[in-house]
């Protein structure tokens, strides 16, 4: 088990084209989060997922942004036409449901930069 | 409105000194809170979590209390060292949406040697 692992690390790009990063959790979590983090803020909830199903969605993440878990494993986080706005650091993490703990492990994260 | 406040929002000291980072959030219903730890550029690593039965964790140089009638955290860390120069955050699980944690901005620490 290495812990939740997310590519790419940085991910630079030109203003109006789509990236797709992808996190893998640690095995067996079957929950898995996106959060933003601007610089100087804590990050944000954007989206999670119980295995496969997508559970819930922040206001923050609009239509461009797409997230999806096939299978219950792995997850990507697409975003199209990417905007200057959407320069931030992509956290993904992953937990264990249980009613005894609810531990978040998250990874490195992929720094996004769009030009 | 869910919102977590820390306190102060950056913090110089010099090597050696005892200090303490706090933290308040607006839920009393919490299922539990976390301090995490962030280098620059990079994720976040977890320091202590701290259940909402419990009212205070130590690891090594590190203790963190909770006080959910006051909605109140504080972290200390005993004999800073050059090494703990980070930002530290604090984030509550809600009791009403707990997948979603809320984080504060944090605080950012410099120990000077």
């Amino acid at each position: 088990d290495t812990g939740v692992s997310q590519n790419p690390r940085h991910k630079i790009t030109k203003r109006g084209q789509n990236v797709t990063f992808r996190c893998d959790p640690i095995s067996e979590h079957n929950r898995l989060y996106w959060y933003r983090q601007t610089l100087g803020q804590g990050p944000e909830f954007l989206t999670y997922f119980q295995n496969e199903a997508q559970l819930e969605k922040s206001r923050l993440l609009s239509d461009r942004f797409s997230a999806e878990r096939p299978k219950g494993s792995f997850s990507t986080l697409e975003i199209q036409r990417t905007e200057q706005g959407d320069s931030a650091m992509y956290l993904c993490a992953s937990s264990l449901q249980s009613v005894a703990k609810n531990i978040q492990y998250f990874g490195a994260g992929t720094r996004l930069s769009v030009l | 409105k869910q919102e977590v406040t820390q306190i102060p929002a950056a913090l110089s000291v010099p090597e050696g000194e005892n200090l303490v980072l706090n933290c308040s959030f607006t839920d009393s219903a919490i299922y539990n809170l976390q301090w995490f730890r962030q280098d620059p550029g990079k994720g976040l690593t977890s320091l202590l979590l701290i259940q909402s039965s419990q009212r205070e964790q130590t690891s090594g140089r590190l203790n963190a209390s909770l006080d959910k009638s006051s909605g109140r955290s504080t972290l200390y860390i005993a004999a800073s060292q050059p090494g703990d120069s980070a930002t530290y955050l604090c984030a509550f699980l809600p009791m009403d949406s707990s997948y979603k944690l809320i984080f504060g901005s944090g605080t950012r620490l410099l120990v000077r040697p």
